[in-house]
């Protein structure tokens, strides 16, 4: 029962461009959402988090957006780096419920 | 530098074997928690621990054991009973027990069963 999706299994970008990585959920209750960034050989690390009282989240090139309605949420990259070429894991949970996450999106920015 | 510490990197097994995976974590967190990935699928919660000598299962908990005797210590035992356990796994921790904190993550222990 994935409850966080992400649909995009891979994205490439040019560097200075914005990449834009999605995420779905299914259930209404989740009330905080998180980035996580992963690269090769190492653990994800937190990027960037949204409380659903919120719809838009932004630090530095970073800027999470949340549409409650449609229940999706999406990570915009401006501009994109070489350095940001890793996976992105989206992750939500439900007040104190464990949090779940999704499969993931490989990001690769082209110099 | 705190953080978290997984070993080995990578772990071969025979079937049949248990196997021990460890995380330790210099951090004072709290808790701490497995996970496990597959290709194609997202973090699977395992065991957590939100206090010493406490743990709770989470969705895949069969053919897994932890311990927590120590706050900074959180072994996995993957047992025979696993019936698939080759994967890529990873331990976090968190600075208090609410599961909206920010997880931090170990670089993981890829386990692959012979």
């Amino acid at each position: 029962d994935q409850q966080v999706k992400q649909n995009s299994p891979s994205l490439s970008v040019q560097e200075g461009r914005i990449s834009i990585l999605n995420c779905d959920y299914t259930n209404s209750m989740f009330d905080y959402f998180l980035w996580y960034k992963k690269y090769p050989a190492e653990g994800p690390t937190f990027l960037i988090s949204i409380s659903s009282i919120k719809d838009k989240n932004e630090d530095g090139r970073f800027t999470v957006f949340l549409n409650k309605s449609a229940k999706h949420l999406s990570l915009h990259i401006v501009p994109s780096q070489p350095g940001d070429s890793a996976v992105y894991f989206c992750a939500a949970s439900a007040g104190n419920n464990d949090m779940r996450f999704g499969a993931g999106t490989r990001l690769t920015v082209k110099p | 530098d705190g953080g978290i510490t997984q070993s080995p990197k990578y772990l071969f097994r025979k079937e049949g074997q248990n196997v021990t995976l460890s995380c330790e974590q210099n951090l004072n967190h709290d808790a701490m928690y497995w996970y496990r990935q597959d290709p194609g699928q997202g973090l699977r919660l395992i065991y957590y621990s939100q206090i010493v000598n406490d743990f709770q299962k989470g969705d895949i908990a069969e053919g897994y054991s932890v311990s927590r005797e120590k706050k900074e210590s959180f072994p996995l035992t993957v047992t025979s009973a696993q019936k698939n356990p080759t994967a890529f796994y990873l331990c976090a921790s968190t600075r208090g027990a609410g599961w909206a904190d920010t997880q931090y993550f170990g670089p993981g222990t890829r386990l692959t069963v012979l």
